[in-house]
């Protein structure tokens, strides 16, 4: 499978836990963007990534919540002291820019529900 | 600021029974217009990326259109298997894109 993945598909944790997500882009993708998906909703953007750099963060993304990409690679999502409120579905994408052109489509992966009890 | 305005919020046609999803739109110097499908539990699937006002796309029974204001999701003779949320987006100045809230579309056999 070449497409988007992400891991856990699910999780259940209790208020006040860390927890971190792994997203694995499309091998050849230079872009990789983080989304929160409620339900009855579509999905916001938190942040995203060019290669290893972060280039633009949502006013969704609270001081809570750290993203990193250290090799260009694969993607992580940290969300501390987590909330009720956190509860959701979290989404990475991946996408191919090139050059000037920025209207590439985004490949989503199956997301990780995550449960904050 | 970018926004995107989906309706209907649900829509339960019969199958073979055609019919359109409207997106409208604002949004600062559009840089795509997206249409991504999405089944319940799973992440988005992209179906067409529109660049400019008369741009058309068709896949299977499905047909994309775009004009300044709005885009339109023509759904041809649906059957079950085209159940399911589609959701529209745009990007605009920035590199995130903005998703609209979605049609449910239900297609009964």
């Amino acid at each position: 499978d070449t497409g988007v993945s992400q891991d856990p598909r699910h999780k259940i944790t209790k208020r006040g836990q860390n927890v971190t997500f792994r997203c694995d882009p499309i091998s050849e993708h230079n872009r990789l963007y983080w989304y929160r998906q409620t339900l009855g909703q579509g999905p916001e953007f938190l942040t995203y990534f060019q290669n290893e750099a972060q280039l633009e963060k949502s006013r969704l993304l609270s001081d809570r919540f750290s993203a990193e990409r250290p090799k260009g690679s694969f993607s992580t999502l940290e969300i501390q002291r987590t909330e009720q409120g956190d509860s959701a579905m979290y989404l990475c994408a991946s996408s191919l820019a090139l050059g000037g052109r920025a209207n590439n489509e985004q490949f989503f992966g199956p997301g990780t529900r995550l449960t904050v009890l | 600021e970018d926004q995107v305005t989906q309706s209907p919020e649900a829509l339960r046609l019969q199958e073979g029974e055609s019919s359109s999803l409207n997106c409208s739109y604002t949004v600062s110097g559009l840089r795509g217009l997206f249409w991504y499908r999405q089944d319940p539990g799973k992440g988005p699937e992209f179906l067409f990326t529109l660049y400019s006002a008369g741009e058309e796309k068709e896949k299977e029974r499905l047909k994309a259109t775009l004009t300044k204001k709005e885009s339109f999701l023509h759904i041809t003779a649906p059957k079950p298997e085209d159940s399911a949320t589609y959701l529209c987006a745009v990007r605009g100045r920035s590199n995130d894109m903005r998703f609209g809230a979605g049609t449910r579309l239900t297609v009964k056999p």
